[in-house]
C-alpha cells in the first residue's frame, strides 16, 4: 500500500481545543510533511521536519517526529473554525524524484 | 509562493470519450510533476511521476494506456484519460516540485483539482 496510518480519521472539537493528528509510516524517509485539504481543494503545505530532527514549530502548529517508531504528531493549538479541513501526513523516499506519498488522512472539525 | 494552476477544474463527460487536464507550473519550471488521484473522503494515491522530456513513470496497478501523461515543456504537463468509464470519475489533482534539474526543494505546490464525472 502507498499510504500510512493516520488516526484518528475523524476528529470533531470545539473551538479553543486543541487537535492532535497521528500518522505513521513504513518505510525509512528523507523527510515528512503535513498538508492541509480544504473540502475539494488542492493541498496546502503546511510544515515539513526532516528524518534528523525532533520537533517543529510553526505558529499554531507543532509537529513531532519519532523516526524509531516511524510516526508522527500534528498538533494545532487554539483551533478555530477556519481550521476545519482534512490533513495528510506525507513522506518523501529516496531516488531521483523524491516521490510524495500520502498518509490516510485525518478529518478535522472545529465547531464554533 | 510558486502557483500550478489545473484546467479544467470541473468536467463532465460521456462514456468511451477522452478527457484532457492540464497542469501549469505558472511562475516557475518545473522538470517533475505528479499526478494524483482522489477518492471521496480518501487520501491521495499517486499515479505517475511526469518528466519534462521524456515518458512517465507509473506506479503498481496503473495502467499506461488508460492515463496518458505527456510533460511537453518545463511548464506543463496534461493527463488524459482514454475512453473514460464511471469508474474513472475522481478527483485528480496534479503537483510540481520547483526547482530545475538537480534542485530539490523537497516542497511541492498543488494544483486547484480537476473533478472528473463520468456519465
Amino acid at each position: 500500500s502507498q499510504q500510512g496510518e493516520e488516526d484518528p480519521q475523524a476528529l470533531s472539537i470545539q473551538e479553543g481545543e486543541n487537535a492532535t493528528m497521528n500518522c505513521s509510516y513504513k518505510t525509512s524517509i528523507n523527510n515528512l510533511q503535513w498538508y492541509r485539504q480544504n473540502s475539494g481543494r488542492g493541498l496546502v503545505h503546511l510544515i515539513l521536519i526532516r528524518s534528523n530532527e525532533r520537533e517543529k514549530h510553526s505558529g499554531r502548529l507543532r509537529v513531532t517526529l519519532d523516526t524509531s517508531k516511524k510516526s508522527s504528531s500534528l498538533l494545532i493549538t487554539a483551533s478555530r473554525a477556519a481550521d476545519t479541513a482534512s490533513y495528510f501526513c506525507a513522506t518523501t523516499r529516496g531516488g531521483g524524484y523524491n516521490k510524495l506519498i500520502f498518509g490516510a488522512g485525518t478529518r478535522l472539525a472545529v465547531h464554533p | 509562493g510558486a502557483v500550478v494552476s489545473q484546467h479544467p477544474s470541473r468536467v463532465i463527460c460521456k462514456s468511451g470519450t477522452s478527457v484532457k487536464i492540464e497542469c501549469r507550473s505558472l511562475d516557475f519550471q518545473a522538470t517533475t510533476m505528479f499526478w494524483y488521484r482522489q477518492f471521496p473522503k480518501q487520501s491521495l494515491m499517486l499515479m505517475a511521476t511526469s518528466n519534462e522530456g521524456s515518458k512517465a513513470t507509473y506506479e503498481q496497478g496503473v495502467e499506461k494506456d488508460k492515463f496518458l501523461i505527456n510533460h511537453a515543456s518545463l511548464t506543463l504537463s496534461t493527463l488524459t484519460v482514454t475512453s473514460a468509464h464511471p469508474e474513472d470519475s475522481s478527483f485528480y489533482i496534479c503537483s510540481a516540485r520547483e526547482g530545475g534539474t538537480g534542485v530539490h526543494t523537497g516542497e511541492l505546490f498543488f494544483g486547484e483539482g480537476s473533478r472528473l464525472t463520468v456519465l
